[in-house]
């Protein structure tokens, strides 16, 4: 069975500039969230999404968002680059709304704004 | 109300030895409690998970112990290996909550031959 799959591995963007990381969950799982992994700070909710639909988000400005396709594949856009946006971004999936509750993390992409 | 604090920040154990890791949550509706493992470049792989309805679950070396009253739990490896280097995450949820996971800090530890 394929794990939770994130693209691109890296991505390095000039402050200003919008950056978008996608994200596939194992198949059958319906939930997507996206974490943030800044250095020393541990893993920060970004979103979550389930069934196409934003369920919860975290404390971020609204220049980071997304959004979840029909297949459940998920986006995160992040608008107006800023430097402190420099971090890991996790994606999980997980089979929500069928009585399980484990997280399946994919492998992340490093953003770097430079 | 929704943090999760964990200690140590960093560990240093031998080959063979005990390591320990400890959290303590302050939300009494989380239901649900995951360890995580991550190595460098890698995302956090799910190591063990409890519910409050238990206090203990071992799952081969690793044994988590739960303590709802203190809301405390902790992660025990046994027979550490220079393998289990690694950062350790705690977490909790709500599975209410759509099981998005309030995590530790982390804990980076390194089991030395």
């Amino acid at each position: 069975e394929a794990g939770v799959t994130q693209s691109p591995t890296h991505l390095i963007k000039t402050r200003g500039q919008q950056a978008t990381l996608r994200c596939s969950p194992i198949s059958g799982h319906t939930s997507v969230y996206w974490y943030q992994q800044a250095l020393g700070l541990g893993l920060q909710f970004l979103l979550w999404y389930d069934e196409g639909e934003e369920r919860n988000r975290g404390n971020f400005p609204p220049r980071f968002s997304g959004r979840q396709f029909p297949n459940y594949s998920s986006e995160l856009n992040v608008n107006a680059l800023e430097l402190e946006d420099s971090a890991l971004y996790l994606c999980a999936s997980s089979p929500y709304g069928q009585g399980r509750t484990e997280a399946f993390f994919g492998q992340g992409t490093r953003l770097t704004v430079v | 109300q929704q943090q999760v604090k964990q200690s140590p920040q960093s560990l240093i154990v031998q080959k063979g030895g005990i390591s320990i890791i400890n959290c303590a949550y302050e939300n009494t509706a989380f239901d649900y409690f995951p360890w995580y493992q991550q190595f460098p470049g890698k995302g956090p792989a799910l190591l063990i998970a409890i519910r409050p309805d238990v206090s203990e679950k071992k799952e081969g070396r690793f044994t988590i112990s739960f303590n709802k009253s203190a809301k405390q739990f902790s992660l025990h490896i046994m027979d550490s290996q220079p393998g289990d280097s690694a950062t350790y995450f705690c977490a909790a949820s709500l599975t209410g909550g759509g099981n998005k996971l309030t995590f530790g800090t982390g804990t980076q530890l390194k089991v030395e031959l």
